[in-house]
């Protein structure tokens, strides 16, 4: 079947560095997503990876790794507006995603 | 544009009561999903239509139906609300219904059931 995890809660400093890490089990892989869902509000797309490597977009960068059925996020230089949930997701046979709980990153000051 | 609009913003409804909750979107996607989140859950998803016309169950569909009589618009339905039907409901939408198609989401409908 079908499995994702995430760690539930991360904690950081406005600055910083983050990484955040999704491990994933599916039958088949066709790719992994993450959003980012700030508190009360809808989740927005942030990337989407199916080639292993890092791929890098602003201060956001992801990492997969299909051997290792891994995957991160990373975030640079944190700002205050970076606190919010990261939600992993994979899609299955029939190209329906299947979420994580998603893990609730909070910054310091 | 307006993306992808749901309403209403939020309900309180009695148990055994039925709803509609309204889901539009204007970017003519052809794809389109209701995702149920509930706290320490990932969201779920419930329905889904890859075109108009057509429906499929997701993950979690008793309790639920939908229709897609046209492309903009995908209606979901309680016919007789439980208490485990409280969540936030986000309606979602893609291009297409492939594995890399981005979805864009509703701002969600937050339901209490009582």
């Amino acid at each position: 079947g079908q499995n994702i995890d995430q760690p539930t809660e991360m904690t950081a400093t406005e600055g910083a560095i983050v990484q955040i890490n999704c491990t994933y089990q599916t039958s088949g892989f066709n790719g992994l997503f993450w959003y980012q869902q700030h508190a009360g509000e809808a989740p927005t797309f942030l990337s989407y990876n199916v080639l292993d490597g890092l791929e890098e977009k602003g201060r956001f960068s992801s990492f997969l790794s299909r051997s290792k059925g891994y995957s991160y996020l990373l975030l640079k230089e944190l700002q205050m507006k970076d606190s919010a949930s990261y939600l992993c997701a994979v899609p299955d046979s029939n190209y329906q995603l299947i979420w994580g709980a998603g893990t609730k990153l909070i910054i310091k000051p | 544009t307006a993306g992808i609009t749901q309403a209403p913003t939020s309900q309180i409804l009695a148990a055994g009561r039925s709803m509609t909750l309204r889901c539009t979107q204007d970017m003519r996607h052809n794809a389109m999903y209701w995702y149920r989140q509930d706290l320490g859950l990932g969201l779920r998803l419930i329905h889904y239509s890859n075109t108009a016309g057509t429906t499929g169950k997701g993950e979690v569909p008793d309790g639920y139906s939908v229709s897609r009589a046209n492309t903009d618009d995908f209606p979901l339905t309680l016919a007789s609300a439980v208490p485990s039907q409280t969540s936030v409901y986000f309606c979602a939408s893609s291009e297409g219904g492939g594995a890399a198609d981005t979805q864009y989401f509703g701002p969600g409908t937050r339901l209490t059931v009582l």
